[in-house]
Parts: structure tokens; sequence; C-alpha cells
């Protein structure tokens, strides 16, 4: 079991440009959820996955943010037109839905700074 | 909506001895978990006990312990035998099991310093 993995884990870009994250998340898991943490804050929900389907949104989540899990496997994240405000750690975390409490794992995050 | 509140931002506790870092919570419903995660600073998130509601028995996991009350809607956990690989922020979190979706709630956070 290799765990969530999150690439890349630092991006660095400038305002207004777009930027993409990939999640792998722990084989087999069929649910998935990217949340947001700012510094010195709990992560914030985004949005999640199961298998393919994406079954709920945040209104954190603006018409800019796009996320999809075309095969049900890995997740990407895009934020088109990058702000100042985006910068913040993007959390992706899996679960299986079998599993008692459908218990969260957490993958190591992408640091986004947005000059 | 739940929230989470976790109301002190800053805990030292000298190594070997014990710490409680305090959470408690808002939520009209009746079944739900209840999660502690630590957070070390390389950032990874890391499971380290979680409650189901309707369990009165309280979730022990070797030097991690919590004291969950319902009624009170308060959810401490206890760390015994500090250790220096203790130290890092706990998140507290809420996720409903009635149907409210899957995402976790989480509080802002107790940043845990561990003394020698």
């Amino acid at each position: 079991d290799t765990g969530v993995s999150q690439n890349p884990r630092h991006k660095i870009t400038k305002r207004g440009q777009n930027v993409t994250f990939r999640c792998d998340p722990i084989s087999e898991h069929n649910r998935l959820y990217w949340y947001r943490q700012t510094l010195g804050q709990g992560p914030e929900f985004l949005t999640y996955f199961q298998n393919e389907a994406q079954l709920e949104k945040s209104r954190l989540l603006s018409d800019r943010f796009s996320a999809e899990r075309p095969k049900g496997s890995f997740s990407t994240l895009e934020i088109q037109r990058t702000e100042q405000g985006d910068s913040a750690m993007y959390l992706c975390a899996s679960s299986l839905v079998y599993e008692v409490q459908d218990t969260q794992y957490f993958g190591p995050g992408t640091r986004l700074t947005v000059l | 909506a739940q929230t989470v509140t976790q109301s002190q931002p800053e805990m030292s506790v000298q190594e070997a001895e014990t710490v409680t870092l305090s959470c408690t919570y808002d939520t009209s419903e009746s079944d739900y978990y209840l999660f502690w995660y630590k957070q070390p600073p390389s950032r990874q998130m890391i499971l380290v006990i979680r409650q189901e509601a309707y369990k009165q028995q309280n979730a022990t996991e070797n030097r991690f312990s919590v004291n969950f009350q319902k009624a009170a809607k308060s959810f401490s956990l206890k760390i015994s035998d500090s250790q220096l690989g203790d130290a890092a922020m706990y998140f507290c979190a809420y996720r409903s099991a009635e149907g409210g979706g899957n995402k976790l709630t989480f509080g802002t956070g107790t940043q845990l310093k561990v003394e020698l």
C-alpha cells in the first residue's frame, strides 16, 4: 500500500496562469476528496468523487476551479486564471466506502504560491 | 451546518507527561463520526484516532485515547507518555453519518510542543 500521492509537491505561478494538480489515491479506494488549507487553518472541503462521479462541490469551488476523475482512479484539480488568494496547500484524500467509518487518508499536499 | 471548535491554539507538554487537547462541535445530527488527525511539520495529515457517535465506549489507540461526551458535544484527545515525535498540529474533525455528505469539517487545530 503506497498511500495517497500528489504531484507536484510545490508550484509557483504568476497571477492569471492556469495550474493543474494530480492526485493518485490508495489503490482500490473508490472515494477521492480535495481540500484546501491556508496557513493557520484547518483543511476546507472543496469536492469529492465516488468512482468517476463528482458527487459534491463546495461553494468555495468557484467557476475557475474544475476537478475530474475520468476513470475513477487518479484525479486532477485545475485552477484557471489564478489569483493571489488561491495560494494555499491543496490536499487530496481517499477512502473506501465499504470500510468502517469510511476513513479518509491524506496525501502530502501540493503547495501553491501565486505571485 | 456543523462546526468544530478547538479553543487551544498551542499546548506544551513535557516528555513522558500527559496532555489533553480539547475539541467541541456543534451539530443537530445524532449519528456522526469524529476524528483526530495529526499533521507533523512535513504536512502530511495522519489519522490518530476515530470515534463513532453511537458508541459509548471511548476509543483508544496505544498512547492516544479520547473522552467523548455526546451530550456536551465534546471530544478531547489525551496523549499519555508524550514523545518528541508527538509534536505536531492536531486537528479535530467531524463527519456526518446521516447522508449529509462525506466531507470532513475540521477545527482550526492545536499546535502541540513537546519539551525535554
